[in-house]
């Protein structure tokens, strides 16, 4: 089982859509949470942290479900600039690695068209 | 401010040839990390240096695949020899703090597409 699943997409929504990714990780250990962004071949850029109460910056709202172990990332009135790849980042003890490490999903595709 | 700076920004090379990528971090962080992105297995973490020191490096593939920190601002991530299968893009990214013990943002270069031929 990989340690942080994503559903690939693509998702396609027209702009002013509310879309949500979900992403979940198999690590109950794992201590931080992330979303990154990455545009088409451009490297990831850190979007936002998730805190265990949930946050929000903007348009965005990332929340964290300790107990099943996933993650959540809402974009409101989503623009034709949020098409990306957004990237799910767990960090936290490795059994694999046998230490801590920084798991990234491979990613949910999102675009948003007119 | 110069972010993390990564080159050359793509290779090409024939099967067999010595890879060299070089990284240089952002000033005053001390921790930095070599990343492969594919479509197949998307990003992989190869090696994580702390204060020059490496730190884990589980995921380097096989023993041609080698890093290192000669100074506190730069890093090389060496291929030899390369294969077909090593074609990538790789990233460099840097960080404050303890790494993976904190929570702090990981700021990535803009990599180097690799093609082995």
């Amino acid at each position: 089982r990989k340690e942080v699943e994503q559903d690939p997409g693509p998702f396609n929504v027209p702009e002013g859509a509310t879309v949500a990714f979900n992403c979940t990780y198999s690590n109950s250990a794992s201590q931080s949470f992330f979303w990154y962004r990455q545009d088409c071949r451009k490297e990831p850029k850190l979007l936002m942290s998730v805190y265990s109460s949930g946050n929000e910056d903007g348009r965005f709202t990332a929340q964290l479900n300790r107990a099943s172990q996933y993650i959540s990332l809402l974009i409101r009135d989503s623009k034709l600039s949020d098409s990306a790849t957004y990237l799910c980042v767990v960090n936290g003890w490795s059994i694999s690695n046998s230490g801590y490490a920084l798991n990234f999903g491979k990613g949910t595709s999102l675009l948003v068209t007119p | 401010d110069a972010g993390v700076i990564q080159s050359p920004r793509h290779e090409v090379t024939e099967m067999g040839q010595e890879v060299t990528l070089r990284c240089k971090l952002i000033s005053g962080h001390n921790s930095l990390f070599w990343y492969r992105q594919t479509m197949m297995r998307g990003l992989e973490l190869l090696i994580y240096f702390n204060n020059n020191v490496p730190i884990d490096d589980s995921g380097m593939p096989e023993d041609r695949f080698s890093a290192k920190m000669p100074n506190a601002s730069f890093s090389t991530l060496k291929i030899q020899p390369s294969e077909p299968r090593d074609s990538a893009v790789y990233f460099c990214a840097s960080s404050s703090g303890a790494g993976f013990l904190s929570s702090y943002e990981q700021y990535f270069g803009p990599g180097t597409r690799l093609t082995v031929t």
